[in-house]
C-alpha cells in the first residue's frame, strides 16, 4: 500500500498564480522528499524536509511537514508553464534507505 | 556528469517472450533501486540493492521477474516468461549513502507485452 498519498489527483492553473500540493503519511518518518515528473522522463528530486522541519524553501518551492498530522505539503509560487509535471512525494523507511512514493499529483499550468 | 542510464528505452514484445531490461547507476552511488510504474498502481518498489546485494525483493511480483547486480555499473531486470498484466514504465534509481540521500532515476524502459 501506499505510505503517502497526494492531494489533489490533478490540478489545473493559469501561469503566475500559486500550487498547493498536499501529502499525507500513515507512519513516522525520518525525513519526506518531493519529487517532480515530467511527461515521458524518470522522476527528479526537488526537495527533502526532515521530520525536525516544519518549514523549507528552495527557490519557488516552500514545503511544509506537519509530524502531528502526518501531512506535508508543497507550494510552487509564481507557476510558470514550465512547472506543468506530476509531484510525487516520498518517504522513508525508519533505516532510511527505501522510498514509498504516493500516487502524485497532475499539475497543468496553462499559458 | 551521467545521469542513470536505462535501456532500451521502449520494448515491444510478445507475451511469452523473455525481456531484459538494463541499468547503469551514477558511479559512486551504492544504492541502486528498480520501480514499476502504472496508471492503476502508481510507483512501485520492486527490489533494491546495496552494494551489489538485494537487500529487498519483496516488491518482486511473481517468480517470473528477477534482478542481478553483477557489478557497481550495472543491473538488469529480467521477465521470463513476460505476460501482457507486466505492461508498464520501469525506473532505475540510484543514491549515495546517507540518510538523507536523493534517488536519481533514469528516463525509464516503458515496455509493452502483446
Amino acid at each position: 500500500s501506499q505510505q503517502g498519498e497526494e492531494d489533489p489527483q490533478a490540478l489545473s492553473i493559469q501561469e503566475g498564480e500559486n500550487a498547493t500540493m498536499n501529502c499525507s503519511y500513515k507512519t513516522s518518518i525520518n525525513n519526506l522528499q518531493w519529487y517532480r515528473q515530467n511527461s515521458g522522463r524518470g522522476l527528479v528530486h526537488l526537495i527533502l524536509i526532515r521530520s525536525n522541519e516544519r518549514e523549507k524553501h528552495s527557490g519557488r518551492l516552500r514545503v511544509t511537514l506537519d509530524t502531528s498530522k502526518k501531512s506535508s505539503s508543497l507550494l510552487i509560487t509564481a507557476s510558470r508553464a514550465a512547472d506543468t509535471a506530476s509531484y510525487f512525494c516520498a518517504t522513508d523507511n525508519n533505516a532510511g534507505n527505501m522510498l514509498t512514493f504516493g500516487g502524485g499529483t497532475r499539475l497543468m499550468v496553462k499559458p | 556528469d551521467a545521469g542513470v542510464i536505462q535501456s532500451p528505452r521502449h520494448e515491444v514484445t510478445e507475451m511469452g517472450q523473455e525481456v531484459t531490461l538494463r541499468c547503469k547507476p551514477i558511479s559512486g552511488h551504492d544504492y541502486l533501486f528498480w520501480y514499476r510504474q502504472t496508471m492503476m498502481r502508481g510507483l512501485e518498489l520492486l527490489i533494491y540493492f546495496n552494494n551489489n546485494v538485494p537487500i529487498d525483493d519483496s516488491g518482486m511480483p511473481e517468480d517470473r521477474f528477477s534482478a542481478k547486480m553483477p557489478n557497481a555499473s550495472f543491473s538488469t531486470l529480467k521477465i521470463q516468461p513476460s505476460e501482457p498484466r507486466d505492461s508498464a514504465v520501469y525506473f532505475c534509481a540510484s543514491s549515495g549513502t546517507g540518510v538523507e540521500r536523493p534517488q536519481h532515476f533514469g528516463d525509464g524502459t516503458r515496455l509493452s507485452i502483446l
